[in-house]
């Protein structure tokens, strides 16, 4: 089971909105509505953003949405903040005895 | 607080052998299935491994290839990750995670414990 693929790297202007993709196959992203999303700071666990797709676990401002056409899964930033600057993981299920593939990450920069 | 705890880290030699812990915390450790994960220095998550709630069913990286075993004890509150024939690439930080049973992700992850593999 590959990785799948995120952009190394995205930056935005404080306020602006960012996207990040993350492309897998009809065998994870594309094959079920379970992707979700992980911020992780230098030296820090990672931290749960995004459950299956879009949805947020209580806590996780608004700023973060989620969605998903095809083999592509996309979480967006609106409202670009300096605390966003970070590493970006996604995460789907791969069904059988694989269960769960990361990305390969995305590094936000705030600008 | 709902927390996890891992344990068990080191340096250790190629072809040897490693058992981390993870404790949990603050919530009902039974009720949830739970997670290893791994990141190499300078690299991304890796999911390792998972265990059913109940121990029922367990499933493996590739890369594992029958090197590492997920198990836990609920009357503790323990997970474990037995892992044997370590190799260099090995080499990571290794987090638990918990895994909730109505949905797919992974909401509460511990601090970590590192792993090293050096001859």
């Amino acid at each position: 089971q590959s990785a799948l693929t995120q952009p190394r790297s995205v930056s935005g202007s404080p306020g602006q909105s960012v996207t990040i993709s993350c492309t897998g196959t009809s065998s994870d992203v594309g094959g079920y509505n379970y992707v979700s999303w992980y911020q992780q700071h230098p030296g820090k666990a990672p931290k749960l953003m995004i459950y299956d797709v879009s949805k947020r676990p209580s806590g996780v401002p608004d700023r973060f949405s989620g969605s998903k056409s095809g083999n592509t899964a996309s979480l967006t930033i609106s409202g670009l903040q300096a605390d966003d600057e970070a590493d970006y993981y996604c995460c789907s299920y791969a069904g059988g005895y694989t269960f769960y593939v990361f990305g390969t990450g995305t590094k936000v920069t705030v600008l | 607080q709902v927390q996890l705890v891992e344990s068990g880290g080191g340096v250790v030699q190629p072809g040897t052998s490693l058992r981390l812990s993870c404790v949990g915390s603050g919530f009902s450790f039974s009720n949830f299935g739970m997670h290893w994960v791994r990141q190499a220095p300078g690299k991304g998550l890796e999911w390792v491994a998972v265990i059913w709630y109940d121990g029922s069913n367990k499933y493996f990286a590739d890369f594992v290839k029958g090197r590492f075993t997920i198990s836990r004890d609920n009357s503790k509150n323990t997970l474990y990750l037995q892992m044997n024939s370590l190799r260099a690439e090995d080499t990571a930080v290794f987090y638990c995670a918990r895994g909730p049973l109505n949905y797919y992700g992974m909401d509460v992850w511990g601090q970590g414990t590192t792993v090293t593999v050096s001859s």
